[in-house]
């Protein structure tokens, strides 16, 4: 059974970049036919997919965030990460890492517990 | 980029009603659709996916259906612990959109 755990500053400077790690236990991210994500979802609203890196390392990106994000592989630590740049007040949200087991178009099988991030001067 | 038009918003039910949410794409996605359920302060949990396959573990009176556009979740008996918000998600594109969310509460 996969876990993922979410790390990183809980609060952002405006202008700033956001980064957060996912930490992977129970099975590696290096695993043929996996994808690894980020989803954010505002206090209060609903889920936004921020993007999916593939095990290859092939990345997908939400076409309104692609300008200011980079998702990256770390093999040797077992572990994905998020980097959002030139934040504001509207990128305050909780950020889940996932994971998507079953393929390209498979749900969303596997969610970290998340991890609050607020972007406040 | 793909649409996921979610309705209603909210519902309120009673134990042993039978609920139904309904999701619709704006353009064609197959079956490549899935649901799940969150509670407050939690991760979503896959309920449902690729349109009707029930996720392991996750009881029987959860069902769902649709092709093409046109989709629905449906508990056949609510129990006290159903009463969360539910979202539909589209794996069609790697854009993984996602409807804006059923909140299910106790009427």
């Amino acid at each position: 059974q996969l876990r993922l755990q979410e790390s990183g500053p809980g609060l952002v400077k405006p202008s700033e970049t956001l980064a957060l790690t996912c930490t992977v236990s129970g099975g590696s991210i290096s695993t043929s036919g996996n994808y690894w994500g980020w989803i954010r979802q505002p206090p209060g609203k609903g889920l936004e997919c921020i993007g999916t890196v593939y095990y290859q390392g092939v990345t997908y990106y939400n076409p309104s965030l692609k300008s200011r994000v980079t998702i990256s592989l770390d093999t040797s630590n077992n572990q994905f990460s998020l980097n959002l740049r030139s934040v504001t007040a509207a990128d305050t949200a909780v950020y889940y890492c996932a994971t998507l087991t079953r393929g390209e178009y498979g749900p969303i099988d596997s969610w970290g517990q998340g991890s609050l991030v607020t972007v406040s001067s | 980029d793909i649409q996921m038009t979610q309705s209603p918003s909210s519902l309120s039910a009673s134990v042993g009603d039978r609920v139904t949410i309904t999701c619709r794409a704006s353009q064609s996605i197959s079956g490549y659709i899935n649901w799940y359920q969150q509670k407050p302060g939690k991760a979503p949990k896959l309920l449902i996916f690729y349109s009707s396959a029930l996720e392991s573990g996750v009881p029987s009176r959860f069902s769902g259906s649709g092709s093409g556009t046109d989709f629905t979740l449906t508990i056949s008996s609510v129990q006290p612990e159903d009463f969360a918000t539910y979202y539909c998600q589209q794996s069609y594109k790697t854009t993984y959109t996602f409807g804006r969310g059923t909140k299910v509460d106790i009427k």
